[in-house]
């Protein structure tokens, strides 16, 4: 079956410009997860979704980022103003409901973002 | 503030050799522990887990160690082979913060035939 897919797989950007990258979870997946992975580090937790409640925004370093998850399903992560510190590969996941008991989250390839 | 971490960044073994990753913690709070394996230009995919009320959880060739009270857990895989070659991340997850992770650095392993 299909997994995690996002789009783009990459994306070079001029500092001071604004990106959208995209995230289609499993179907039937109600927790989506947003992750960062900058050049030498490990995967650094942004933003979660689960359900209609609201996300937890806990991870996102700065106003400049931002997500939304429309109709549960797709969600789009959105940087203004891009800085070269935002230069990382961002991971989306998603897994069954996250209440209780651990449930797996799975990976999608990840969108690698260059800022010049 | 790190709360995981991987002090080995890389870990070379010959080939049916047994592979150890270490793992430690400082967060109280974790009772979920994973690891994730990672292939260049691919996402992490889940290998093992472990919760917190375990000592050991054994999946073929991978067993995964946890000692809550040095707050330390462990990867070991035997035999090593060629394919494992890639990037192993350690993570951990709290029920009370809606199983989001924390993931350490990772470490590179590099399987030699």
């Amino acid at each position: 079956g299909a997994g995690v897919s996002q789009s783009p797989s990459n994306k070079v950007t001029e500092k001071g410009k604004d990106v959208e990258l995209r995230c289609d979870p499993i179907s039937g997946h109600t927790a989506l997860y947003w992750y960062r992975q900058s050049l030498g580090q490990g995967l650094e937790f942004l933003i979660y979704f689960q359900g209609n409640s609201a996300p937890d925004k806990s991870g996102l370093p700065s106003d400049r980022f931002s997500a939304e998850r429309t109709g549960g399903s797709v969600s789009t992560l959105t940087i203004q103003r891009t800085q070269q510190e935002d230069s990382a590969v961002y991971l989306c996941a998603s897994s069954l409901a996250a209440r209780g008991a651990y449930n797996e989250q799975f990976f999608g390839p990840g969108t690698r973002l260059t800022v010049l | 503030d790190q709360q995981v971490k991987q002090n080995s960044p890389s870990l070379s073994v010959q080939e049916g050799r047994i592979s150890i990753l270490n793992c430690d913690y400082t967060n109280s709070m974790f009772d979920y522990f994973l690891w994730y394996k990672k292939y260049p230009a691919e996402g992490p995919t889940f290998l093992i887990s472990i919760s917190s009320i375990k000592d050991k959880n054994e999946d073929g060739r991978f067993t995964v160690f946890l000692n809550k009270s040095a707050k330390h857990l462990s990867l070991h895989i035997v035999p090593s082979q060629p394919g494992d070659s890639a990037v192993y991340f350690c993570a951990a997850s709290a029920k009370t913060a809606g199983n989001k992770l924390t993931f350490g650095g990772g470490t590179r392993v590099l399987v030699k035939p």
